[in-house]
């Protein structure tokens, strides 16, 4: 069973450019969140997506952020009109189930290292 | 919602000694989860060790252990017999329900031969 998969690993672009993150989840998982990582932080939540649907969004940024799990295909975290603050690793996460009674562990993938020149 | 705190940046440790790793969390959650995390340079996460909030007994995997004390939310981490393959990132993590993990700032720990 492969883990988490996130392409690209690297990604360089320039200001103004967007950048597309994609992430395709364990097999099994229906659940995928997505995390930033600036340098020297900790990872921060973004958004909590179940298939075709955002559960939970309050770490995104209000504009040029947005992501997406369709019913078929991988998980996209797309970036308009990038600027250096963005230069961050971008984790991705998967379980298969969510519930608020137990816990589901996330398995992360390996991560996607943006920069912006 | 959740605060988690290291307060350590780096530690060190010999190799085959013990070392201790800090984190303080606070929580409105009555019902909760705590992680320890090892990055290496890989930038790979890893999980190293969880705890149920509502679990009394420690959690330990092999050489990893930790002290959980609740009252004063407190969730350190024990590494014995500590191996130059120890040597990472490691984040302290809090969790309620499946989603939404809230890590600290991390602990850069280095293994001395």
């Amino acid at each position: 069973n492969a883990g988490v998969m996130q392409n690209p690993r690297h990604l360089v672009r320039r200001r103004g450019q967007e950048a597309r993150l994609r992430c395709s989840p364990m097999k099994g998982h229906s659940h995928v969140y997505w995390y930033r990582q600036l340098p020297e932080e900790g990872l921060k939540f973004m958004v909590y997506l179940q298939k075709e649907n955002i559960i939970d969004e309050s770490g995104m940024p209000k504009e040029r952020f947005s992501a997406e799990f369709p019913k078929e295909g991988p998980s996209i975290l797309r970036i308009q009109q990038v600027v250096r603050g963005d230069s961050a690793a971008y984790f991705c996460a998967s379980s298969p189930r969510a519930s608020l009674r137990t816990y589901n562990e996330q398995f992360f993938g390996p991560g996607t290292r943006l920069t912006v020149l | 919602a959740q605060t988690v705190t290291q307060s350590q940046p780096e530690m060190s440790v010999q190799e085959a000694e013990t070392v201790t790793l800090s984190c303080t969390y606070d929580t409105s959650e009555s019902d909760y989860y705590l992680f320890w995390y090892k990055q290496p340079p890989s930038r790979q996460m890893i999980l190293v060790i969880r705890q149920e909030a509502y679990k009394q007994q420690n959690a330990t995997e092999n050489r990893f252990s930790v002290n959980f004390q609740k009252a004063a939310k407190s969730f350190s981490l024990k590494i014995s017999d500590s191996q130059l393959g120890d040597a990472a990132m490691y984040f302290c993590a809090a969790g309620a329900g499946s989603y939404q993990l809230t890590f600290g700032k991390g602990t850069k720990l280095s293994v001395i031969p």
